[in-house]
């Protein structure tokens, strides 16, 4: 079963404006990721944050964590058509690292 | 360096028959992954291997075997193909599990 669920399925935005994603999950993790796909190409890795971690930032990418209600946010600041993709959410577990699940994402438009 | 590497892209079977997707990386990872991903869903993960030699099976191993002879390849084969097995398959890797991992381009298979 998938782990993460993202929210909203699917987001338009004009250019300029903030993104926010969500992901909910249901067991314990060592860390949460964010990936993004390009129409029909392979994920590419976007920012890690760990269970002890709340906030991690990378450029225009805050990533926020909390692991008591099992939830996580991806918010993408100044939106540009550029950023228009899929945006995953991936969780391990606890007793396997290796075990990735991922959530069936949300469908990010930018308009320009 | 090429990364992540899949052959063939795009491969079309008919039910029953059998064949090999295969996986390379120059990264020296040691983890390597096999997801399929269907149509408005996330990646599911179909087998891993921690280790050159080890596999272990992730959420759908049924209809698949994995062989991890060398460190940079990954296989995945397909025993007699179903139609439910129709799918985009991604390979990727990591230098252990708990990092990022990084994707291939992806195979498109249809299995009529």
């Amino acid at each position: 079963s998938q782990q993460g669920e993202e929210d909203p399925q699917a987001l338009s935005i004009q250019e300029g404006e903030n993104a926010t994603m969500n992901c909910s999950y249901k067991t314990s993790i060592n860390n949460l990721q964010w990936y993004r796909q390009n129409s029909g190409r392979g994920l590419v890795h976007l920012i890690l944050i760990r269970s002890n971690e709340r906030e991690k930032h990378s450029g225009r990418l805050r990533v926020t964590l909390d692991t008591s209600k099992k939830s996580s946010s991806l918010l993408i600041t100044a939106s540009r058509a550029a950023d228009t993709a899929s945006y995953f959410c991936a969780t391990d577990r606890v007793s396997n690292n290796n075990d990735m699940r991922f959530g069936a994402g949300t469908r990010l438009t930018v308009k320009p | 360096n090429a990364g992540v590497t899949q052959t063939p892209k795009f491969q079309v079977l008919k039910t029953g028959q059998s064949m090999t997707l295969q996986c390379a990386q120059d990264m020296n990872h040691n983890s390597m992954y096999w997801y399929r991903q269907d149509p408005g869903m996330g990646l599911r993960l179909i087998y891993y291997s921690a280790s050159e030699g080890t596999t272990d099976k992730g959420e759908v191993p049924d209809g698949y075997n994995v062989s991890r002879l060398k460190k940079q390849n990954f296989l995945l084969g397909l025993e007699s193909a179903a139609p439910s097995q129709t799918s985009v398959y991604f390979c990727a890797s990591s230098f252990r599990g708990t990092n990022e991992q990084f994707f291939g381009p992806g195979t498109r298979l249809t299995v009529l």
